[in-house]
């Protein structure tokens, strides 16, 4: 059973500080990886998907990572904003009913002025 | 457009109440999934439908709990009699289908519903 682990639970930066955030699973057979960010109340935003086959994938000021020999996506943050204070979560397909995704807790990330 | 749609935002009953939860996926999407998260179990797979058919239900907690898609503009999730237990926020999300474009299986989420059991 794919279980998917997020480290730290929480992190606060002060502003203009680069971050990384942790994700890892446990089984490497996986379709896919997606980043959301779900805001206090809100549903998720998708942010990034990266396919099994790639190594990162870049938005603006968001760069994800994959290793999937090693289980391990992490999620590079440049130039902190107080408006990337949020909750992140990541997600994984696993190639066994790739429709399905199973979540991380989430890393509660808080960026102070 | 106007994203996943869902109702009733906010909804409090009473144990052993009927409570029924509404979805209205993006249009043109052909995929429906039905999410719980709670602070203990974070984000749980219920249930997910392609084309309107239950694909896979393996999440749905007990039979206390059913959804429907009688059409491709809208589902529900009906838990029936509702528990104190059955207390977290229900999240639908929709994606244009399955196969192997990553857009495909893109995941979109509506805003959820609170649901509280007294």
């Amino acid at each position: 059973k794919q279980e998917v682990t997020q480290i730290p639970a929480a992190l606060s930066v002060p502003e203009g500080e680069n971050l990384v955030l942790n994700c890892s699973f446990t089984d490497s057979a996986i379709y896919n990886l997606q980043w959301f960010r779900q805001d206090p109340g809100k549903g998720l935003t998708s942010l990034l998907l990266i396919q099994s086959s790639q190594r990162e994938q870049t938005s603006g000021r968001l760069n994800a990572s994959l290793d999937k020999s090693s289980g391990r996506s992490t999620l590079y943050i440049a130039a902190s904003q107080p408006g990337d204070s949020a909750t992140y979560l990541c997600a994984v397909r696993g190639i066994q009913g790739a429709q399905k995704l199973v979540f991380g807790q989430g890393t509660r990330l808080t960026i102070n002025p | 457009d106007a994203g996943v749609i869902q109702s009733p935002r906010h909804e409090v009953t009473e144990m052993g109440q009927e409570v029924t939860l509404r979805c209205k996926p993006i249009s043109g999407h052909n995929s429906l999934f039905w999410y719980r998260q709670t602070m203990m179990r974070g984000l749980e797979l219920l249930i997910y439908f392609n084309n309107n058919v239950p694909i896979d239900d393996s999440g749905m907690p007990e039979d206390r709990f059913s959804a429907k898609m009688p059409n491709a503009s809208f589902s529900t999730l009906k838990i029936q009699p509702s528990e104190p237990r059955d207390s977290a926020v229900y999240f639908c999300a929709s994606s244009l289908g399955w196969g192997g474009r990553a857009d495909y299986n893109e995941q979109f989420f509506g805003p959820g519903t609170r649901l509280t059991v007294l």
